[in-house]
C-alpha cells in the first residue's frame, strides 16, 4: 500500500520561511495527486489552505503556498507567525476515489 | 451556512459495531457538486479518510477498511451514516464528518467538518 510521507516535525522561526514537504513511499508526486494542504490545531477539525497543488482555500493568506517541487508537493509559509504553530497534513487522491492521508508535521514556531 | 454535526454512541464494545451519523444543516446533502465523507483521527496521531459517499449512494472506501465498513445516506432527512463492525481498541479515534468535492481537483478538499465525537472502544 501508497504510503504519503511527510516530516514528522519542522521548526521555523517567527518571520521565516518554511517549506513542508508530502512524498509518496512510491514514486513520485505530481499534480494528477490533486495535492491538499490542512493545518489543525489542538482540539479543532482541520482547515483547508491549499488544494489541487496551489489553489488557496478561501480566506487563507498568501503567505501560503503550495506547489511541486521535485517529485513531492510542497507547502511555504512566507513570514511564518506564531499562530502557525499547528499539525499539517498533505493529503493525495489516489484515483478511483481513494484518498490518503499524510502522517502530518508538527511546526513549531519558536 | 452548512453545519455538520456527529452523533452517535461515545463508547462501543470490542467485537461489536460502531454506528455514527452525520446530520448536514444549512444546505442540501444531494448538490451535485459535493460527496459526503468520514474521516478519523486517533488520540495524538494523524487524519485517515474512512470512506464517501454521494447522495445517489455512490460509495468509496478505505481499502483498509472496506471488509468492516458500510457508509449509507438518507436524502429524506438530509444526513449520512457510518457502520463500522468488529471494532478493536485500534477504532479508538475521534470521528469527523466532512463535505468534499465531487471532481479530481477538489475532491480532496475537505472544506466543511463536523466538530467531530470521540468514540472509544473499550470493555
Amino acid at each position: 500500500q501508497t504510503v504519503v510521507t511527510q516530516e514528522p516535525s519542522f521548526s521555523v522561526s517567527p518571520g521565516g520561511t518554511v517549506t513542508l514537504t508530502c512524498g509518496l513511499s512510491s514514486g513520485s508526486v505530481s499534480t494528477s495527486y490533486y495535492p491538499t494542504w490542512y493545518q489543525q490545531t489542538p482540539g479543532q477539525a482541520p482547515r483547508t489552505l491549499i488544494y489541487n497543488t496551489d489553489t488557496r482555500s478561501s480566506g487563507i493568506p498568501d503567505r501560503f503556498s503550495g506547489s511541486i517541487l521535485g517529485n513531492k508537493a510542497a507547502l511555504t509559509i512566507t513570514g511564518a507567525q506564531a499562530d502557525d504553530d499547528s499539525d499539517y497534513y498533505c493529503v493525495l487522491y489516489m484515483g478511483s476515489g481513494i484518498t490518503v492521508f499524510g502522517g502530518g508535521t508538527q511546526l513549531a514556531v519558536l | 451556512q452548512l453545519q455538520l454535526q456527529e452523533s452517535g454512541p461515545g463508547l462501543v464494545k470490542p467485537s461489536e459495531t460502531l454506528s455514527l451519523t452525520c446530520i448536514v444543516s444549512g444546505g442540501s446533502i444531494t448538490s451535485s457538486s459535493y460527496y459526503w465523507g468520514w474521516i478519523r483521527q486517533p488520540p495524538g496521531k494523524g487524519l485517515e479518510w474512512i470512506g464517501s459517499i454521494y447522495y445517489s449512494g455512490s460509495t468509496y472506501y478505505n481499502p483498509s477498511l472496506k471488509s468492516r465498513l458500510t457508509i449509507s445516506v438518507d436524502t429524506s432527512k438530509n444526513q449520512f451514516s457510518l457502520k463500522l463492525s468488529s471494532v478493536t481498541a485500534a477504532d479508538t479515534a475521534v470521528y469527523y464528518c466532512a463535505r468534499h468535492g465531487a471532481n479530481g481537483y477538489n475532491w480532496n478538499n475537505f472544506d466543511q467538518w463536523g466538530q467531530g465525537t470521540l468514540v472509544t472502544v473499550f470493555s
